[in-house]
């Protein structure tokens, strides 16, 4: 049974960083493509990143694209979301999830960040 | 980035009526590859979101057979043939075609 736990989240200032951490169990995790979606308090998802088997395939919106890290590995089957410059506006639940063919198979039971001073 | 429009945001119903949501996208999701990239999720109270459909209409393992998912192009659909209170929650299509992949703002699935 695929498994997703995500930890690292908590209470930060704006300004600050976090890195958050999904550790995956069940499946190899080298070979699967992983994601990151966050969803703020009362409101939809939205997609951040995808990261490919190996690191050498990135992507993040633009809203966190130079503020966001997406990296991984494989050997301790994490995932990883580095966040910096954080702002209000990043307030959320942040889940990660496997990604197959375009689709996101499996989430984690997401984890809360909060950005206030 | 492709908008997709989810309509009604709220829909209540009875239990063992069917329902219907509806989601638009502001371009075809149609891919190079052929396959259309629209899945539907459905987010119980409390929850994280879970896959229901993928590609249109495929089903995920487990998922009861009275979901069902249609359409094309930039027209999708979700159908519940009927209504079971496990299924209150809040639905969401989303398109993984064009980066970055979105999602519709939602339909709220209430109970009349």
């Amino acid at each position: 049974q695929v498994q997703l736990v995500e930890s690292g989240g908590g209470l930060v200032k704006p300004g600050g960083s976090l890195r958050l951490s999904c550790a995956v169990s069940g499946i190899p995790l080298s070979g699967q493509w992983m994601s990151w979606i966050r969803q703020a308090p009362g409101k939809g998802l939205e997609w951040l990143s995808y990261i490919g088997t190996t690191s050498y395939e990135i992507n993040l919106v633009d809203s966190v694209k130079g503020r966001f890290t997406a990296s991984r590995d494989n050997a301790r089957n994490s995932v990883f979301l580095q966040m910096n410059s954080l702002r209000g506006e990043d307030t959320a639940v942040y889940y990660c999830a496997t990604l197959h063919w375009n689709s996101l198979n499996n989430w984690g039971q997401g984890v809360m960040v909060t950005v206030s001073s | 980035d492709v908008v997709m429009t989810q309509s009604p945001l709220a829909r209540p119903v009875t239990l063992g009526q069917p329902a219907s949501i509806s989601c638009r996208s502001s371009q075809s999701l149609a891919s190079s590859r052929g396959t259309t990239y629209l899945d539907w999720y459905q987010q119980r109270p409390g929850l994280s979101p879970r896959r229901l459909i993928y590609e249109i209409s495929k089903r995920d393992s487990g998922v009861p057979d009275r979901f069902s998912g249609s359409g094309s192009g930039t027209d999708f659909t979700l159908e519940i043939s009927g209504v079971e209170a496990e299924d209150v929650g809040i639905y969401y299509c989303m398109q993984g075609t064009h980066w970055p992949y979105t999602f519709g703002q939602g339909t709220k699935l209430e109970i009349k």
